[in-house]
């Protein structure tokens, strides 16, 4: 059985960067079929993608985000990790990781989830 | 980006009530459309992929439907379980989009 699991830090100061890792379990991350990556939700709020990686590096980000975000793949570990720089409080969020079919280039839609974790942005 | 527009934002309704919630893009996305169901706490989970294909977790009281830039999700039925939240999202794009969610509650 698939399982995603996000694990890092659960508060960030200002201005700094976070940095979230999801290990993956009961599946190989270097399947050719899918995509990984990640996905955020503030607390309330509706669903951002952050962006998508696939086992072979290729990456694609949320435009708003491309400046900040760095996605990266450790096929070794089975894990994808996520960096975020210059956080503020707007970047208070749940973080999913999450596994999309790949149908056709970079169209990302989940269809497993990890469990999220909260990431709060506070000094 | 593609913008997505979900409506309503907020549906009362009772059990054994059909539900349509509407989902419309800001340009033709063909058929490139997701749904999920997400629960307080808990991850979102995909319920519909390609406008129509429902995933097997799902019974079949949940229907999809539309292309181009409108789409709908159909709970024929509602029953206790079905209480959440739903989101449409575009994959039709380098940049997938949701929309704002439907928050299906409790008459």
């Amino acid at each position: 059985q698939l399982q995603l699991q996000e694990s890092g830090p659960g508060q960030v100061k200002p201005s700094e960067t976070l940095s979230l890792t999801c290990t993956v379990s009961g599946g190989s991350i270097s399947s050719s079929s899918y995509y990984w990556g990640w996905i955020r939700q503030p607390p309330g709020k509706g669903l951002e993608w952050i962006g998508s990686i696939y086992y072979s590096g290729n990456t694609y980000y949320n435009p708003s985000l491309k400046s900040r975000v760095t996605i990266s793949v450790d096929t070794s570990k089975n894990q994808i990790s996520l960096k975020l720089n210059s956080v503020t409080a707007a970047d208070t969020a749940v973080y999913y990781c999450a596994r999309s079919p790949l149908v056709v280039i970079a169209a990302f839609y989940p269809d497993h989830w990890g469990q999220g974790t909260l990431v709060t942005v506070s000094s | 980006d593609i913008q997505m527009t979900q409506s309503p934002s907020t549906l009362s309704a009772s059990v054994g009530d059909r539900v349509t919630i509407t989902c419309r893009a800001s340009q033709s996305i063909s058929t490139w459309l997701a749904w999920y169901q997400q629960k307080p706490g808990k991850a979102p989970k995909l319920l519909i992929y390609k406008a129509s294909n429902l995933e097997n977790e799902f019974p079949s009281r949940f229907s999809g439907s539309g292309s181009g830039t409108e789409f709908t999700l159909t709970i024929s039925s509602l029953q206790p379980d079905d209480f959440a939240t739903y989101y449409c999202q575009q994959y039709d794009s380098y940049s997938p989009t949701f929309g704002g969610g439907t928050k299906v509650e409790i008459k």
